[in-house]
């Protein structure tokens, strides 16, 4: 079984400020992990992934994630927001291996908000 | 690029109405998905597809059912709709594990979704 926690339904920063968007998971077995976009009104898109290797791992938009095996965790980072930041991010795990490993899981998002 | 569409933006439909959703993707993936999103839950997998004319129940599956005739179509079909089927449905798209490496592993491609609301 496999499970994610983002903790902090909606983030708010101002803008330049750092962004850090938590996420921590459960699983049985190594998992492959996701970050996520959507923004308004629109489906949703990778921002980054981990799978195997560096476990700092970087995606579009200045946004990177390290893999923390020991403390089960994801956090999404970003120097310094943007406004154009503004969206939900989606945290989401599957495992590396057997034969559910075409399901994957996502945490109930975080409406990150971007101050002037 | 990689091109999941679904065919309505946004529906209105009435209590018992029969809907379909569909959800058509360009790019040859044999897995599909359908999900369905709403606010303080995150996304919740309905159904999904390994390949044509398979298809396998995910973890809110009651009230809706799914067809996958040919690979690289998925619908979505709600028999009798009902106001708590008002939601977003997010269809979705995936290389099979085996043909995936590297930067592709595991990445699904989402249409832009289907706004329903059921009245």
């Amino acid at each position: 079984a496999q499970s994610v926690t983002q903790l902090g339904s909606h983030v708010s920063v101002s803008e330049g400020a750092l962004v850090l968007l938590r996420c921590n998971y459960s699983s049985s077995v190594p998992p492959y992990l996701f970050w996520y976009v959507q923004y308004p009104n629109q489906g949703l898109q990778l921002l980054l992934k981990y799978t195997t290797g560096a476990t700092l791992v970087k995606g579009i938009n200045g946004f990177e994630a390290e893999f923390k095996k020991s403390e089960t965790s994801f956090h999404l980072t970003k120097p310094s927001a943007h406004m154009s930041d503004a969206a939900e991010y989606f945290c989401a795990v599957r495992p590396n291996s057997g034969g559910s490993n075409y399901k994957l899981t996502f945490g109930k998002g975080t409406l990150l908000t971007v101050n002037p | 690029d990689v091109k999941v569409t679904q065919s309505s933006r946004y529906l209105v439909k009435r209590t018992g109405e029969k809907v379909f959703l569909e959800c058509v993707q360009d790019m040859d993936h044999e897995n599909m998905f359908w999900y369905r999103q709403d606010p303080g839950l995150g996304l919740r997998l309905i159904y999904f597809s390994y390949d044509v004319k398979m298809k396998e129940k995910g973890d809110i599956p009651e009230g809706y059912s799914v067809s996958r005739e040919k690979k690289e179509r998925f619908s979505l079909i709600l028999e009798s709709a009902s106001t708590n089927q008002t939601s977003m449905y997010l269809c979705a798209s995936r290389l099979r594990q085996g043909r995936t490496s590297g930067r592709a592993a595991g990445e699904l491609f989402f249409g832009e979704g289907s706004r329903l609301t059921v009245l």
